[in-house]
């Protein structure tokens, strides 16, 4: 049991490329969700998919595109990277979709995150 | 928009003291509030949560406050251990729909031996 695993773990990139970065979770979750964390700033939430087949915008969606592939990965693209976009960027899964309890071990609304991407566009 | 403040933004305490975060949100909706430890290089991981109906959690040498009034919550911790020294992050949420987080900008403690 992995939880959640990100690749690549580190990345640099020109202006104007492209890439993406996958997320995938073996824990049968049905949210997910990308976070950029930078200094001073929290983490904030750029997109989420509340279940399979659903995206959402977040805090600070804008230069960035999401795909939830199926209920156990979720993709983050860049399509025209930007220094500004220079961050660690973390993917997160919670278990449930309701607000029903969860198994034991679990807080009911926890996120569990992936170990994160740090991206560097020069 | 939704905000939560967080303080101080770092932290220095000797081992075996205790150490206070506090943390003040703006959603008076916000009904859940976990707390987060980040160690270097690593993804962030619940530590303790609270939710709205209940006013003090504790596990073990940690514990979180929750005064819904004010809308401020607090983690504790006693006999604070050179492994206590992370980032923690504060987080507003409301239990339901999405279930997103709002988080604070964190603190940086640092547990000196």
């Amino acid at each position: 049991n992995a939880g959640v695993t990100q690749t690549p773990k580190f990345q640099v990139l020109k202006t104007g490329q492209s890439m993406t970065l996958q997320c995938a979770q073996d824990m049968n979750h049905n949210s997910m969700y990308w976070y950029r964390q930078d200094p001073g700033m929290g983490l904030r939430l750029i997109y989420y998919s509340a279940s399979e087949g659903t995206t959402d915008k977040g805090e600070v969606p804008n230069g960035y595109n999401v795909s939830r592939l199926n209920k156990r990965e979720f993709s983050l693209r860049l399509e025209s990277a930007a220094p500004s976009q220079t961050s660690v960027y973390f993917c997160a899964s919670r278990p449930y979709g309701g607000s029903t309890t969860t198994g034991v071990g679990f807080s009911y609304n926890e996120q569990f995150f992936g170990p994160g991407t740090r991206l560097t566009v020069l | 928009g939704e905000n939560v403040e967080q303080h101080p933004s770092t932290l220095s305490v000797q081992e075996g003291d205790s150490a206070v975060i506090k943390c003040t949100y703006s959603d008076s909706a916000s009904n859940y509030f976990p707390w987060y430890k980040q160690e270097l290089g690593k993804g962030p991981q619940l530590i303790i949560d609270i939710r709205s109906n209940v006013g003090e959690k504790k596990d073990q040498r940690i514990a979180v406050t929750l005064n819904k009034t004010a809308k401020h919550f607090s983690l504790h911790i006693t006999e604070t251990q050179p492994e206590d020294s992370a980032v923690y992050f504060c987080a507003a949420s409301k239990v339901s729909g999405t279930y997103k987080y709002i988080f604070g900008t964190g603190t940086r403690l640092k547990v000196l031996a």
